[in-house]
């Protein structure tokens, strides 16, 4: 089992949607989740980040966590077709604080 | 402003050169990283340091060889041992050491290797 999971997609979504993007871990004794969005050919840049479990919104952006799940996911409201991106989920790893697992991605397509 | 300049943005070499890729950060963060990123892969940790002068290795540090001198830098060889070493090259740095602290990344250079 890998330590982080993402479905690659592509996700397709309409604009104007909702997109969810799904996260699953396998260190139950992970604290720290984080959400980077990379644009193709570039770097990632961080959209939002959760300790505790329930949600956390940023502006159009959503985190969620349930701790006791072992799953994390990102939802986008007014899904606009400059959100189309890979969306990458990282897990720290609680047997070694020092390192953080980035899950494979998501790629999300958001269709006018 | 404030960020993480990483350079060459795109580098061609021959198989069997060593090639030093540079990363320089002025955001003050005590800890810096090298990522590598395949297609259809996530990324995978080469080298991170926590403070001057001291470095550990990532899962895949085979092949390549870091430094930290200074705090503001922290370059990333990729010798001849490595054995695929066309990919997409990522620094990235944090605040601390702290397992919160998000990180930052650079623009990433873009290795060929030939």
């Amino acid at each position: 089992q890998k330590e982080v999971e993402q479905n690659s997609g592509p996700l397709s979504v309409p604009e104007g949607a909702i997109a969810s993007l799904n996260c699953t871990y396998s260190d139950r004794g992970s604290q720290s989740f984080f959400w980077y969005r990379q644009y193709s050919g570039k770097s990632p840049e961080l959209i939002m980040f959760i300790y505790s479990n329930g949600d956390k919104e940023d502006g159009r952006f959503t985190a969620q966590l349930n701790k006791a799940s072992q799953y994390v996911s990102l939802l986008i409201r007014d899904s606009q077709p400059s959100d189309s991106a890979t969306y990458l989920c990282a897990v720290n790893v609680a047997y070694n604080t020092d390192k953080l697992i980035f899950g494979t991605g998501t790629r999300l397509q958001v269709f006018p | 402003d404030g960020g993480i300049t990483q350079s060459p943005k795109y580098l061609f070499r021959k198989e069997g050169q060593n090639v030093t890729l540079s990363c320089e950060q002025n955001l003050n963060h005590d800890a810096m990283y090298w990522y590598r990123q395949d297609p259809g892969q996530g990324l995978r940790l080469i080298y991170y340091s926590q403070i001057v002068n001291d470095f550990q290795k990532g899962d895949i540090a085979e092949g390549y060889s870091v430094s930290r001198e200074k705090k503001e830098s922290f370059p990333l060889t990729v010798t001849s041992a490595q054995k695929n070493p066309t990919a997409f090259y990522l620094c990235a740095s944090s605040g601390s050491w702290d397992k919160n602290s998000p990180l930052h990344f650079g623009n990433g250079t873009r290795l060929t290797v030939t």
